[in-house]
């Protein structure tokens, strides 16, 4: 059964400073889904990572995978207050499973 | 290209009552999925339909939910009775394609309070 952990669930970011999030997932799965959900609203896609070695940005966020480790990170350069919200990342099996998300809070 | 569209946007009802909540998918999408998100948790797939077909409904609770896909569009997700713990964001999304590596694209939400 496919089980995706993410880690931290909270992180109190300072403008300015780099962060990472940690996405493991615990079976095969070679499509890897960073989402953005803001209080109330969706979910928005943020990247699609197809392959191992695979690494996206976007702005202040990168996203890389790892599929031999089983692991996904989603860095954040420079945090700043626009980031604010939770991010989720789901592996695809017979299903796309989600981890519990990690809520990103951003103070200068 | 219009989004996935949810109706309604909030639900408040009391234990014991019955709901029901309307999705559009996006036109020509194959696959809708229903979708229960609990706060403080991610998304968990409650059923996947490929037109108008079921893939997917092992995580559906049978005894107090059903969903319907009909003509191969529009869908709906039925609560009856509800129960204290169904409280949550119920989220439809759809995907072009037929298989859990194909992009879903979600809809806004209809978030569900049970008194």
């Amino acid at each position: 059964e496919l089980k995706v952990e993410q880690n931290p669930l909270f992180l109190s970011m300072q403008e300015g400073k780099n962060y990472t999030i940690y996405c493991n997932y615990s079976t095969t799965s070679d499509r890897l889904y960073w989402y953005r959900q803001d209080p109330g609203k969706s979910l928005e896609s943020l990247f699609v990572l197809l392959s191992n070695g695979a690494v996206k940005q976007e702005g202040r966020l990168m996203a890389s995978l790892d599929t031999k480790a089983r692991l996904s990170t989603l860095h954040i350069t420079a945090a700043v207050h626009d980031l604010s919200a939770t991010y989720f990342c789901a592996a695809a099996g017979t299903a796309l499973i989600f981890g519990k998300g990690t809520t990103l809070s951003v103070s200068s | 290209e219009a989004g996935v569209a949810q109706s309604p946007r909030y639900k408040i009802i009391e234990k014991r009552q019955s709901v029901a909540f309307w999705c559009n998918p996006i036109s020509g999408h194959a696959t809708l999925y229903w979708y229960q998100q609990i706060l403080g948790q991610g998304p968990k797939l409650l059923i996947q339909f490929q037109n108008n077909g079921v893939v997917d409904d092992s995580q559906l609770p049978k005894d107090r939910f059903s969903a319907e896909r009909l003509k191969g569009v529009d869908s709906t997700l039925k609560i009856q009775p509800a129960k204290l713990e169904d409280s949550a964001v119920y989220l439809c999304a759809s995907s072009p394609g037929t298989s859990s590596y194909n992009e879903q694209f979600f809809g806004p939400g209809t978030r569900l309070t049970v008194l």
